[in-house]
């Protein structure tokens, strides 16, 4: 099946800073999602990008399906932010099945 | 709207008992619902799809018997934990795909954290 890969798998921020969390995939995609789970566990939608550039608020994502992979950006970072971020992709043969990657945990510090 | 309700977010249980997982899609209607399984500071593990009127599929090594799932409408599937051990306990989440929306967004429940005593 499709391998997803996510880095890093940790990251530690002072608030107001940016980051970037990347998202490998190994297969052409027709689906790929970004999740942000807060420490209760819930997971929220954060983008629907299987490729192109979107934007909402601080957070934008970039999807270069042809190189396979995704990027989610996170600017001027505050403590909310902290949780854990997926990425979840959708083969073209994957039976409609989303394969999540690990995850980065990102601890944004006051 | 896309709102999924998972009940209940926390059971604590004796080991022997069957414990329910209901999963409601409350304003969009989900020909299939995932069923997933997450252990401490791990991933989500896909243990099942949930499809309205028919079996679920299980993912290899997921005991069918052991976990039991029904999906009898289009805004609920159940997934039914019977005879639970220690070793269940888990996080147990579920999501669906809003059929009208072209089955791309999955949204997710809350959640449901289960203790085996």
């Amino acid at each position: 099946g499709i391998q997803v890969e996510q880095s890093p798998p940790d990251l530690i921020l002072q608030e107001g800073a940016n980051s970037t969390l990347r998202c490998n995939f190994s297969d052409s995609v027709n689906n790929l999602q970004w999740f942000h789970q807060n420490p209760w566990g819930q997971l929220i939608n954060l983008f629907y990008i299987p490729s192109g550039t979107k934007q909402n608020g601080r957070l934008s994502a970039t999807t270069v399906a042809t190189e396979r992979y995704s990027l989610l950006y996170i600017s001027s970072s505050q403590t909310t932010d902290s949780g854990v971020y997926f990425c979840a992709v959708k083969g073209w043969n994957n039976a409609g099945k989303s394969t999540f990657g690990d995850g980065t945990t990102l601890t944004v510090k006051p | 709207g896309a709102v999924v309700s998972q009940h209940p977010s926390r059971v604590i249980c004796k080991s022997g008992t069957s414990v329910k997982i209901e999963c409601r899609s409350l304003d969009f209607q989900a020909t299939t619902m995932f069923w997933y399984r997450q252990f401490p500071k791990k991933s989500l593990m896909l243990m099942a799809t949930s499809n309205e009127g028919s079996k679920a599929t299980y993912e290899q090594g997921v005991e069918k018997d052991k976990f039991l799932i029904n999906h009898a409408s289009l805004t609920l599937s159940t997934l039914t934990v019977t005879s639970a051990h220690p070793e269940d306990s888990s996080f147990y989440i579920c999501s669906a795909r809003d059929r009208d929306r072209g089955n791309e967004k999955l949204f997710f429940g809350s959640g449901t954290q289960l203790s085996v005593l």
